[in-house]
């Protein structure tokens, strides 16, 4: 079964800083891979997912995703954080089960901006 | 992107008494949808799996006669928690995924229910 993992459940970084949220994928086929934004009592939103197209993916709110296969990896990344970014980030993956694509999240990890 | 619907945004009911929840998808037809449960400061628990006129599929550890799931039309799914007791107080998210993507789902707003 196809899972992710995501290293680090707390991130802090300065605003204008390099955000960097690690996630790993572990998946017997070419995954279908995710990143979505919690804000508090909301819903997901989805910012990018990779589909085996191309490896760097582009998403909203400048956040990109680069696909590695040889590092089983889908990191999340941002040149410059702002305050705005704060909140909770998940990794997924589609994981077929049962006759359906579900979508399989990893523990997340809470970016805190500051000053 | 399309729209998910969740509703009631916050419910506060009394133990022993039952909750529902609604999900639809307001600009497309939504073959088949998810729910979620998300613990304080925890990931998101997939619950079950629904088709549109099929009975749901439940995960593992899930009881099936306490989270009553319907997805009786092709844009409205909901979940009825009966019975509730304290420790199903929690954050229930839902997500709708359209017959034309068998891979991008959509999520609602979620519900905070709280039982007291």
């Amino acid at each position: 079964a196809q899972s992710v993992t995501q290293l680090g459940s707390h991130v802090s970084v300065s605003e204008g800083a390099l955000v960097l949220l690690r996630c790993n994928y572990s998946s017997s086929v070419p995954p279908y891979l995710f990143w979505y934004v919690q804000y508090p009592n909301q819903g997901l939103q989805l910012l990018l997912k990779y589909t085996s197209a191309a490896t760097l993916v582009k998403g909203i709110n400048d956040f990109e995703a680069e696909f590695k296969k040889s590092e089983t990896s889908f990191h999340l990344t941002k040149p410059s954080a702002h305050m705005s970014d704060a909140a909770e980030y998940f990794c997924a993956v589609i994981s077929v089960s049962g006759g359906y694509n579900k979508l399989i999240f990893g523990a997340g990890t809470r970016l805190a901006v500051h000053p | 992107g399309a729209v998910v619907s969740q509703h009631p945004s916050r419910v506060i009911c009394k133990s022993g008494t039952s909750v529902k929840i609604e999900c639809r998808s307001l600009d497309f037809q939504a073959t088949t949808m998810f729910w979620y449960r998300q613990f304080p400061k925890k990931s998101l628990m997939l619950m079950a799996t629904s088709n549109e006129g099929s009975k749901a599929t439940y995960e593992q550890g899930v009881e099936k006669d306490k989270f009553l799931i319907n997805h009786a039309s092709l844009t409205l799914s909901t979940l009825t928690v009966t019975s509730a007791h304290p420790e199903d107080s929690s954050f229930y998210i839902c997500s709708a995924r359209d017959r034309w993507s068998d891979t991008e789902a959509f999520f609602g707003q979620g519900t905070r229910l709280t039982v007291v």
